[in-house]
């Protein structure tokens, strides 16, 4: 059965520090990927997105992800966190399909 | 830009009671989701409607129902609430598309406890 594993439950960052929360997926076929964010008290907003082409995707808010097809990874990176980045992040994988597979969720708290 | 309402953003229900749990978006969008969402679970797919009166189980649909009479809404039904239904319910809309690479559309959640 298709997967979606995030690694990191909870991560606490200084602001300024660079941010990396893992997504490693099992399905060999096609897939399109997404980061999601929640924000306290607010609804699941979509990060960024790939399907296809360069396997570099940059979103809001200055986060970008790439696809590394052959560690079956889409990682999502951003260079600088501020507070306000403080948020659950879930990784989710469509293969085609209706059916979304979303990861646990990571719990990122940055320090101001 | 998108609206998807959930009706309620609490509900305290008791055992055994029927519970409606409504959901309705604005931009036409054929899909439309249920999910629970619970710590360390992340989001679990309860059930999916792909067209009026059209629905599909997702992966844990015992003990719910669904109802998707117009198109823009869609609600969610628990037959008789059990306290292990106690959590986060998030509704979400997409476009079909032609590969399901349409991204989902959340609403703000109904955060059920059953005592």
């Amino acid at each position: 059965a298709q997967s979606v594993s995030q690694h990191n439950h909870h991560v606490i960052l200084s602001e300024a520090a660079s941010l990396e929360l893992g997504c490693n997926y099992s399905y060999g076929g096609t897939v399109n990927l997404f980061w999601y964010v929640q924000y306290p008290g607010q609804h699941l907003q979509l990060l960024l997105k790939y399907f296809s082409g360069d396997p570099l995707v940059k979103g809001i808010k200055g986060f970008e992800a790439e696809f590394i097809k052959s560690k079956f990874s889409f990682n999502l990176r951003k260079p600088s966190v501020q507070w306000s980045d403080t948020a659950e992040y879930f990784c989710a994988v469509n293969s085609g399909t209706y059916k979304y597979i979303f990861g646990t969720g990571t719990r990122l708290k940055v320090l101001a | 830009d998108v609206k998807v309402t959930q009706s309620s953003r609490y509900l305290v229900k008791r055992t055994g009671e029927k519970v409606f749990l409504e959901c309705v978006q604005d931009m036409d969008h054929e899909n439309m989701f249920w999910y629970r969402q619970d710590p360390g679970l992340g989001l679990r797919l309860i059930y999916f409607s792909y067209d009026v009166k059209m629905k599909e189980k997702g992966d844990i649909p015992e003990g719910y129902s669904v109802s998707r009479e117009k198109k823009e809404r869609f609600s969610l039904i628990l037959e008789s609430a059990s306290t292990n239904q106690t959590s986060m319910y998030l509704c979400a809309s997409s476009l079909r598309g032609s590969s399901y690479n349409s991204p989902l559309h959340f609403g703000n959640g109904t955060r059920l406890t059953v005592t």
